[in-house]
């Protein structure tokens, strides 16, 4: 069966300090693979997709980047960080095959102080 | 922006159905209808999807109207667990636009 992995689970960082958050999916190739984003009180907004290796698009402009090394592994960065990148960060994955039902991992919880 | 509407707010009592509405009146022939929940502090849940007929699986029940523009999500038995926002998206499937959901509260 597949998974997908988040990691940290927490962080605190300090404003124009660097990010780094790493997803990894497990027993899926080529999946499609999504960054989200939920500010407290707020809904889901999509970040970034990959549809493969390299392959990133971006949905909204902001101090976010995001980079698929590898076919199962899509990292979240950021050079320096704004207060208001405090959020619940999300990642998540499809099979990429046309069924494109959307599975989520267990999210970061990133504070910026 | 979200093309559905749903309730901010449901009570369901603990073992009783819960009905979930959600409209979708500007839905087009090639978008789903996905239905996702969300727990206090977890990431988004996929429960079922569907595109005319209706779909039932482990978790829950879908019934879309015959002209698409609307939908219910059953839960046949709601428990405490099932307190969740709930979340109507319709979706081509690439793509997933979360608005704010339904707020889902089961008591006992």
């Amino acid at each position: 069966s597949q998974t997908i992995h988040q990691w940290p689970a927490t962080l605190v960082q300090p404003v124009g300090s660097p990010l780094s958050l790493e997803c990894t999916v497990e027993g899926t190739s080529n999946p499609n693979l999504y960054w989200y984003r939920q500010a407290a009180g707020r809904g889901l907004q999509l970040l970034f997709y990959s549809v493969g290796i390299g392959q990133i698009s971006s949905e909204v402009p902001q101090n976010l980047s995001a980079s698929r090394p590898q076919d199962r592994q899509f990292i979240l960065s950021s050079k320096k960080l704004l207060l208001s990148d405090s959020g619940f960060y999300l990642c998540a994955w499809s099979p990429g095959d046309g069924q494109e039902t959307q599975y989520f991992g267990p999210g970061t919880r990133l504070l910026v102080l | 922006d979200a093309k559905t509407t749903q309730p901010p707010s449901m009570d369901c009592a603990e073992g009783r159905a819960a009905n979930l509405p959600c409209n979708h009146s500007t839905i087009s022939g090639n978008e789903y209808v996905y239905w996702y929940r969300q727990i206090h502090s977890q990431g988004p849940q996929y429960i079922i999807h569907g595109l005319k007929n209706n779909e039932t699986n482990e978790m829950a029940s879908l019934i879309i109207t015959e002209d698409r523009k609307s939908s219910t999500l059953i839960l046949p038995h709601a428990t405490l667990r099932d307190t969740a926002v709930y979340y109507c998206i319709v979706s081509p499937g690439n793509k997933l636009v979360f608005g704010a959901g339904t707020i889902l509260r089961v008591k006992s």
